[in-house]
This record gives structure tokens, C-alpha cells and sequence, in this order.
């Protein structure tokens, strides 16, 4: 199976723009879970959608959204980038099935906000 | 009560020693503990998981020790390579998902 895969890998962006991302989970699997990583910050959980719907939420604000499509892709969207905004953004997929937690990553998008 | 805390931050050991990472938690309701690893570059990918009716479980040189009494567990890498150099993660879940991360340590095998 392939696995997880995040476009585009490296984005440059300037203050105040917004951006999308996009993710495309491992056939089969219907749940996908965004993340920011930081150097010092760790993991931080983002968002988690399921069969089109979100069902986590972490702590960050309304600019960061997201959405899942009915082949469990997923994108998420930053508006109006500030340049803490700059990290490496993660998306992992879950089979969701009972008991089965495992989640598999991507290689992540490298945003940067000028 | 969400949190897992996870130390050391960063670790140096030598080739061929044990190295070890520790994460607590205050949330009994957690029932599954997975460990990661991160190298540079990449995402991070599933390493060793635990549930909470087995207080160790082996995979090769690594092994995680839980102890649900204390709400602690560990990994530890025996005969450390200078592959193992990496970030790892601790983690937990009650259930609903959501995995709940530990702040990471970053681990360099000397030579």
C-alpha cells in the first residue's frame, strides 16, 4: 500500500496570505489527523476528521481549518498566516478500526511565512 | 489532567548501552501508549505500542515498561546503535483517537 502523502512538501508564504494543504491518507483508511511541529513545541493536535466530519479539535484558532472529502483526503487551510504560523504541518491516517489506534504519518509540508 | 509528560528532553549514550525515556500521565482512562520515532526530515513513524493489561512488551532491542500503578512508562533501546539517533515520542489515548503527545526527546548514539 502507499502510504500517506502531503502536497506540496515546501511552501513559502508571506504575512497575511492564506494557504491549503492537502493530504491523502493510505487506501482504506478513514481517519485523518493534522498536526504542527516546532522545534521546542513538539506535536501540537490540530484537527481529526472522520467519514467527513470533525470529531477532535485541538487549541488553535478559527484561522486554521480544515475538511475531509468523501475518499478521505483531507486538506487543511491557515488564513491570514502570521509568521508563527511557520512549521512543519503533519497529516496522519488511522484505519479506525475497532481498538486499532496505529496512526501513520506523512512526510510532512514545510511552511514558512515571510 | 491530559497532558503526558515526557523526559529527557535530550539524551547522549554510547554505542552499545541502554537508553532510556520516561512519560507520565494523570488520565486513568488512557488505554493505549505508543512510542515513535522521528527522523529528521520525516514524519514520525509507529515504533512499539503498549496496552495497560501487560506491564512490558519486547520488539527486537526495544521495550516498553509500563506501570499502571505509578501511571509510568518507558522505552528502552538496548545495544544502542548510532541508527537509533533520532526523536522519539511518547503517547497516549483514552479511546476516542485523539492521541495525546509527549513533548519528545531527542536521542544521539555516540560512536
Amino acid at each position: 500500500k502507499a502510504g500517506v502523502t502531503q502536497t506540496p512538501r515546501y511552501l513559502i508564504k508571506t504575512r497575511g496570505q492564506q494557504v491549503t494543504l492537502s493530504c491523502s491518507p493510505i487506501s482504506g483508511h478513514r481517519s485523518v489527523s493534522w498536526y504542527q511541529q516546532t522545534p521546542g513545541q513538539g506535536l501540537q493536535f490540530l484537527f481529526e476528521y472522520f467519514s467527513e466530519t470533525q470529531r477532535n479539535k485541538g487549541n488553535f484558532p478559527g484561522r486554521f481549518s480544515g475538511r475531509q472529502f468523501s475518499n478521505s483526503r483531507s486538506e487543511m487551510n491557515v488564513s491570514t498566516l502570521e509568521l508563527g504560523d511557520s512549521a512543519l504541518y503533519l497529516c496522519a491516517s488511522s484505519p479506525d478500526s475497532l481498538g486499532n489506534y496505529e496512526q501513520y504519518f506523512g512526510p510532512g509540508t514545510r511552511l514558512t511565512v515571510t | 489532567q491530559q497532558q503526558v509528560k515526557q523526559s529527557p528532553q535530550s539524551l547522549i549514550v554510547q554505542k552499545g548501552g541502554i537508553s532510556i525515556i520516561n512519560c507520565a500521565y494523570e488520565n486513568t482512562a488512557f488505554d493505549y501508549f505508543p512510542w515513535y520515532q522521528q527522523f529528521p526530515g520525516k514524519g514520525p513513524a509507529l515504533l512499539i505500542a503498549i496496552r495497560p493489561d501487560v506491564s512490558e512488551k519486547k520488539e527486537g532491542r526495544f521495550t516498553i515498561s509500563f506501570n499502571k500503578s505509578a501511571k509510568q512508562f518507558s522505552l528502552h533501546i538496548m545495544d544502542s546503535q548510532p541508527g537509533d539517533s533520532a526523536t522519539y515520542f511518547c503517547a497516549a489515548s483514552a479511546s476516542n483517537y485523539q492521541l495525546i503527545w509527549g513533548a519528545g526527546t531527542k536521542l544521539i548514539i555516540k560512536p
